[in-house]
């Protein structure tokens, strides 16, 4: 069965400085789809950043930005220039896809980050 | 973008009686929809997983006969809390996935169900 940890529950950063947000997985898998998801105090789940596994570059979205090491089985999150709408719990999620129609996710347990004006 | 419309937002019921929890994928046909569980300052618990016109699978330690799930059309699941009880409260939300991998899962804005 495959596995999301995540180590930190909380975290706090002061506004526009860069925060990282640690994720490790385990896995058998060759194949998957490792996610970051946000949920901000409305807890509409949204989704952060996207890496396929086959993908060896870094998936990059405006300030997000990941940091997926394969061997090491990681796969980090960089917040650049945070901002106050930042504030929210961040879940990692790995995927393997499969033919059956049933893919499903695995969340870690959050981390909750809070920018500080 | 992909939309998944999800209501109740917040559901107050007796303790014994049924509620029905709708999510409905707004423009795009979602193949399979995941219903989840999430408890104060915890993670998503995935309770069952359901493609359109077959029976849903659900995750070892969920009662199937409590937590009914249809999905009935490409665009509508629903999730019915039967004979509900306070330790039913909790958020529940539910997610899509169309027949592109490629935009990933969207979900709902979720449900609170509060059973007194």
């Amino acid at each position: 069965a495959q596995t999301v940890t995540q180590s930190q529950p909380e975290m706090s950063v002061q506004e526009a400085e860069t925060v990282t947000l640690s994720c490790t997985y385990d896995t058998s898998e060759s194949n998957y789809y490792l996610f970051w998801y946000k949920q901000p105090p409305s807890r509409q789940m949204i989704l952060v950043i996207r890496q396929e596994a086959y993908k060896q570059q870094n998936a990059t979205e405006n300030r997000f930005s990941v940091n997926f090491q394969k061997a090491a089985k990681s796969f980090s999150l960089k917040i650049s220039d945070s901002q106050l709408g930042d504030t929210a719990m961040y879940f990692c999620a790995f995927m393997t896809p499969s033919n059956f129609g049933n893919e499903k996710l695995t969340f870690g347990t959050g981390t909750r980050l809070t920018i500080i004006p | 973008g992909a939309v998944v419309s999800q209501h109740p937002s917040r559901v107050i019921c007796k303790s014994g009686t049924s509620v029905k929890i709708e999510c409905r994928s707004l423009d795009f046909q979602a193949t399979t929809m995941f219903w989840y569980r999430q408890f104060p300052k915890q993670s998503l618990m995935l309770m069952a997983t359901s493609n359109e016109g077959s029976k849903a699978t659900y995750e070892q330690g969920v009662e199937k006969d409590k937590f009914l799930i249809n999905h009935a059309s490409l665009t509508l699941s629903t999730l019915t809390v039967t004979s509900a009880h306070p330790e039913d409260s909790s958020f529940y939300i539910c997610s899509a996935r169309g027949g592109v991998l490629y935009y990933g899962y969207t979900f709902g804005s979720g449900t609170r169900l509060t059973v007194v």
